[in-house]
């Protein structure tokens, strides 16, 4: 079965410090990678997609996202974090043959020191 | 534009009760989804629909039921509801087609107590 694995229940960064919040997948063909981003109380925004294609891809708020096949993984960064990306980001696969189906991972909690 | 549309924002049930949560979406996306959310668990599927009419089991179907009569409206119904149903409901859509394609459009959210 699918699964998504996001090992980082919290992270704590200082505002300005760079990001790096992983995320490892599980399926047997090239799978479509999203990243979300929840506020509180809010629903989920799309930060960013792979279908296919360049590896590297750019997202909103300034975020990009690598798919790396051989590890199994496709992990969020940032350069420099602000205030404002304090949130819950959660990622998900999905598949030609699922019916748009996600699977999402458990979460990854963002806190900003100021 | 609205995007989807998820009423109500809160409620508040006894064990027993029975209510429908309401999904619309204004994209003309054929694809609809119903997700609930607990703490430490992220997502889990509960039902989603292919097109009017169609509708299928995800993750965690049992106790919901849902129905699909519009594209654009998507019902999560819970018939006698329990404490463990209590959770934060996502009604979520996407298109099979053009630059939006395999992308999920989220609600802002149900969110739902069983006392």
């Amino acid at each position: 079965a699918q699964s998504v694995t996001q090992p980082d229940i919290h992270i704590t960064v200082s505002e300005g410090a760079s990001l790096e919040l992983r995320c490892n997948y599980s399926y047997g063909a090239t799978p479509y990678l999203f990243w979300y981003v929840q506020s509180p109380g809010q629903g989920l925004q799309l930060l960013l997609k792979y279908f296919s294609g360049d590896t590297l891809v750019q997202g909103i708020k300034g975020f990009e996202a690598e798919f790396k096949r051989s590890q199994s993984s496709f992990n969020l960064r940032k350069p420099s974090v602000h205030w404002s990306d304090a949130a819950e980001y959660f990622c998900a696969v999905g598949a030609q043959f699922w019916g748009n189906k996600l699977v999402f991972g458990a979460g990854t909690i963002l806190r900003v020191k100021s | 534009n609205a995007g989807v549309t998820q009423t109500p924002k809160f409620r508040v049930l006894k064990t027993g009760q029975s209510m429908t949560l309401l999904c619309a979406q204004d994209m003309n996306h054929e694809y609809m989804y119903w997700y609930r959310q607990d703490p430490g668990m992220g997502l889990r599927l509960i039902h989603y629909s292919v097109g009017e009419g169609t509708t299928a089991k995800g993750e965690v179907p049992d106790g919901y039921n849902v129905s699909r009569l519009k594209k654009q409206n998507f019902l999560l119904g819970l018939e006698s509801a329990a404490p463990s149903q209590t959770s934060v409901y996502f009604c979520a859509s996407s298109s099979t087609a053009g630059e939006s394609k395999n992308i999920q459009y989220f609600g802002a959210g149900t969110r739902l107590s069983v006392l």
